[in-house]
Formats: C-alpha cells, structure tokens, sequence
C-alpha cells in the first residue's frame, strides 16, 4: 500500500537555527514529490516538485531534496515567518492522478 | 503558479440545511479538480475526483448523495453538503491540476449548528 510518513510532527526552532524535516515514502513507483507549505485556516501553497533520486530544488532559505525512499526538506537559518504545517505528498506512477500526503510537520520558529 | 479560488471561506448554518462551496480556476482550465477534507492537526482526505461533464469519483466511505459534486465547465466545480449535520463541520479544500501539479483553494470552514 502506497503511504507517506512524515517526521517530526512539530518542531519548535529559534530563528537562525537549521533543521530537516523528513518525508519517508513507499510507493509502487514515484511520479513525483511535492512539499506544501500550509499556513492556519488555509489552503496548501505549493513549494517544490521533485521527480527523480539525487534531484534538489531551492527556494529561499528552503531546500529539498530526494532519495529513492525519502524527502528533506532543508531550513537553514529559519525566520519566525517560516513557521507553518510543511506537507509532503506523493503521486504514483499507478494511473490516476491522487496524490498521497502525509500528516505533516508543524514547524513553530521563534524570534 | 495557477491561482484557485475558492468561495466562502467560512459559512456557519443550521443543522438540515445545505451549503454549495464553489471551487474556481481563474487563469487556467481545469479537467479535473479534487475536493478534500481535513480535520484539525490532521493532514487532507480526498473526499472525491471531479472530471468536467462526468460524475465525480468518491473515496471509499464519502456518500456521494451527501457531498454532491457537479463540474460543469473547466473553470468551475462545486461541492453541496446536503443535509448538513454538526458532524460534517470541517475544513474544506478543493485543488486543481495544471502541469502535472496540484494547486489549493484557500479553503472553507464549515461550520454546523
């Protein structure tokens, strides 16, 4: 069965410091990963694709990157206005267009 | 990126009534749209897949005759809880594909009485 697990559930951080976030996935075979950025009482706002192992994508002070079983997303020096649920999804390569999110990571920083 | 709008943000109604969200792509056509739902520090539930001119596909568990889902043009889905009861308070998400991505309404927080 197609399943993203997303680790750590929250994350409490001070402003400047880096951390990961993890998405592990299982999938019959991978049409793509994306990360979503989501703010309280709003809809997901995209923030990468990646499509393949060993592929990266930056934006900002966020970076992710792709293994054949897991996603990073990378912060580095994080400001308060980070803070967000950061969501992973998966879309398998099974014939439909669902994409499988996981429960993803509450990320508070502090100033 | 695609820009997905979606209306109203929030609605409160009594119980036994019902409430039509509308779900719009303003910049591009969209085939197929999705409707989700999620519950407080949980992630989305796809609730159903709306293809433009054919009956939407729900998720095992989500009563169709409930969650009614029509999408009569490529800019325009919508999704009627008909018969709202307090249980079915939540926030409501629809999205869009364009180029193989999937871009968010800014969601509806339903809440029944």
């Amino acid at each position: 069965e197609d399943q993203v697990t997303q680790s750590p559930e929250a994350l409490r951080l001070q402003e400047g410091e880096s951390s990961s976030l993890n998405c592990s996935y299982t999938v019959s075979g991978l049409r793509g990963l994306f990360w979503y950025r989501q703010d309280p009482g709003k809809g997901p706002e995209f923030l990468f694709t990646l499509y393949s192992a060993g592929e990266e994508k930056e934006k900002e002070r966020l970076k992710a990157t792709l293994t054949k079983k897991e996603s990073f997303l990378h912060i580095t020096a994080p400001k308060p206005e980070d803070s967000a649920t950061y969501l992973c999804a998966v879309q398998a390569t099974s014939g439909t267009y669902k994409y499988i999110f996981g429960t993803g990571t509450r990320l508070k920083v502090l100033a | 990126g695609a820009v997905v709008s979606q209306h109203p943000s929030r609605v409160i109604c009594k119980s036994g009534t019902s409430v039509k969200i509308e779900c719009r792509s303003l910049d591009f056509q969209a085939t197929t749209m999705f409707w989700y739902r999620q519950f407080p520090k949980q992630s989305l539930m796809l609730m159903a897949t709306s293809n433009e001119g054919s009956k939407a596909t729900y998720e095992q568990g989500v009563e169709k005759d409930k969650f009614l889902i029509n999408h009569a043009s490529l800019t325009l889905s919508t999704l009627t809880v008909t018969s709202a009861h307090p249980e079915d308070s939540s926030f409501y998400i629809c999205s869009a594909l364009q180029a193989g991505k999937l871009f968010f309404g800014s969601g509806t927080q339903l809440s029944v009485l």
